[in-house]
């Protein structure tokens, strides 16, 4: 069963950093064609992707608003999916989803979601 | 970056109702349109992937249709689990994009 968990919300003052961690179990982060993605959710709006990772060089995609701040990556070893955030602005306030893409952008499977709040 | 629109915003439907919702692209996307359905403080859910596709354990009165700029999610026999939002998402290029989602709510 593909099960992915995400951990490392938390209150952060503007211009501050956070890291954020996907575990993902039931599958390999080295499948080919398979993309992890990064999705978040500002209070009562709707969803924004921010970031993908994957194919079997592990090739980076970002939204034009993350760029530059925050970077994905990833830990085959650990099943680990990152997304460090860098300089963080009130606009990243947001419910953070870990996505598994089936095949590159299709997100058939969804972490609980990790809550990032960025404010003084 | 490619622009997407739902619509309506919202609707009001009862139990056992067909429901209609259209997503529209600002430029062509072939079939690379997937729809989610989100309820109140659980993750999105994926409904239907490239325009048409059911994923396994989706109830079969889910259904997509559509094409290049054009496409439709379809309920068909509204059932009460059915209430929540629901988007739109292309996967045809990146940055990827999401419609701005439509509620569905009990009349």
């Amino acid at each position: 069963e593909v099960q992915l968990l995400e951990s490392g919300g938390d209150l952060v003052q503007p211009g501050g950093s956070l890291r954020l961690s996907c575990a993902v179990s039931g599958f390999t982060l080295t499948n080919y064609a398979m993309i992890m993605s990064w999705v978040r959710q500002a209070p009562g709006k709707g969803l924004e992707w921010v970031s993908g990772i994957g194919d079997a060089t592990g090739s980076t995609y970002y939204t034009d608003s993350v760029m530059g701040r925050f970077t994905i990556s990833r830990d085959t070893s650990k099943n680990t999916v990152y997304l460090q955030m860098n300089n963080l602005r009130a606009e990243d306030t947001a419910i953070y989803y870990c996505a598994k893409g089936q095949s590159a952008w299709d997100f058939h499977s969804w972490g609980q979601g990790t809550l990032v709040i960025v404010s003084s | 970056d490619i622009q997407m629109t739902q619509s309506p915003s919202s609707l009001s439907a009862s139990v056992g109702d067909r429901v209609s919702i259209s997503c529209r692209t600002s430029q062509s996307i072939t079939t690379s349109l997937n729809w989610y359905q989100q309820k109140p403080g659980k993750a999105p859910k994926l409904l239907i992937y490239r325009a048409s596709s059911l994923p396994s354990g989706v109830p079969s009165r889910f259904s997509g249709s559509g094409s290049g700029a054009a496409f439709t999610l379809t309920i068909s026999n509204l059932q009460p689990e059915d209430f929540a939002t629901y988007f739109c998402q292309q996967s045809y290029r990146t940055p990827i994009t999401f419609g701005p989602g439509t509620r569905v709510d009990i009349k």
